[in-house]
């Protein structure tokens, strides 16, 4: 079993649509989540954080479910600048701090 | 307040030549983590320094790769006797080493071995 499993995708949606992505970890011991994007050739960018209490920022909301071991990033109100890869990633922590990425849903936001 | 910061961008060897790849953090920050992508997959992790110190190296291969992050100066990601296969966009990022570890990353070297 893979330690970050995303929906493979792609996601192809029109604009001001509502997209939703889901991932999952192996690891029970994981602390820390976030979302990252990557655009084509580029390096990944932090989106935003994933805490238990669940977060929002602007048109992005993102949860966290510890005992599934699930997370998710809703993007409402997709504008064509967000057509990306979405990146899944969990850090175990405890002494090191390496990221495991999944390997992320491209999403295509068409006029 | 400058990102972190990488070079070369592009890098071309010949199998068997040395790859050297720098990253300097961004300012402040004094955790070092070196990622390797390869075409069509997810980045996957290699290496975590602090100065002076390799912290974690267990995504690192076993041959050819090192890393340092020296007191002065950059981190360098060092790729000895380079093979085809070590085609690659290698990411350096960074971070201040907080309780939430939110990393950032360089632009990133794509290495091509002829």
């Amino acid at each position: 079993r893979k330690e970050v499993e995303q929906d493979p995708g792609p996601f192809n949606v029109p604009e001001g649509a509502t997209v939703a992505f889901n991932c999952t970890y192996s690891n029970s011991a994981s602390q820390s989540f976030f979302w990252y994007r990557q655009d084509c050739r580029k390096e990944p960018k932090l989106l935003m954080s994933v805490y238990s209490s669940g977060n929002e920022d602007g048109r992005f909301t993102a949860q966290l479910n510890r005992a599934s071991q699930y997370i998710s990033l809703l993007i409402r109100d997709s504008k064509l600048s967000d057509s990306a890869t979405y990146l899944c990633v969990v850090s175990v922590g405890g002494g090191s701090e390496k990221l495991v990425f999944g390997k992320g849903t491209k999403l295509t936001v068409n006029p | 307040n400058a990102g972190v910061m990488q070079n070369p961008r592009h890098l071309v060897r010949r199998r068997g030549q040395e790859a050297r790849l720098r990253c300097s953090p961004m300012k402040g920050h004094s955790h070092v983590y070196w990622y390797r992508q390869l075409p069509e997959e997810g980045l996957k992790f290699m290496v975590y320094l602090q100065k002076e110190n390799i912290i974690d190296e267990s995504g690192m291969p076993k041959e050819r790769f090192s890393a340092e992050f020296p007191k002065e100066g950059p981190s360098i990601l060092r790729i000895q006797q380079v093979v085809r296969g070590d085609s690659a966009a290698y990411f350096c990022a960074s971070s201040p080493g907080s309780y939430y570890n939110e990393q950032f990353f360089g632009p990133g070297t794509r290495l091509t071995v002829l």
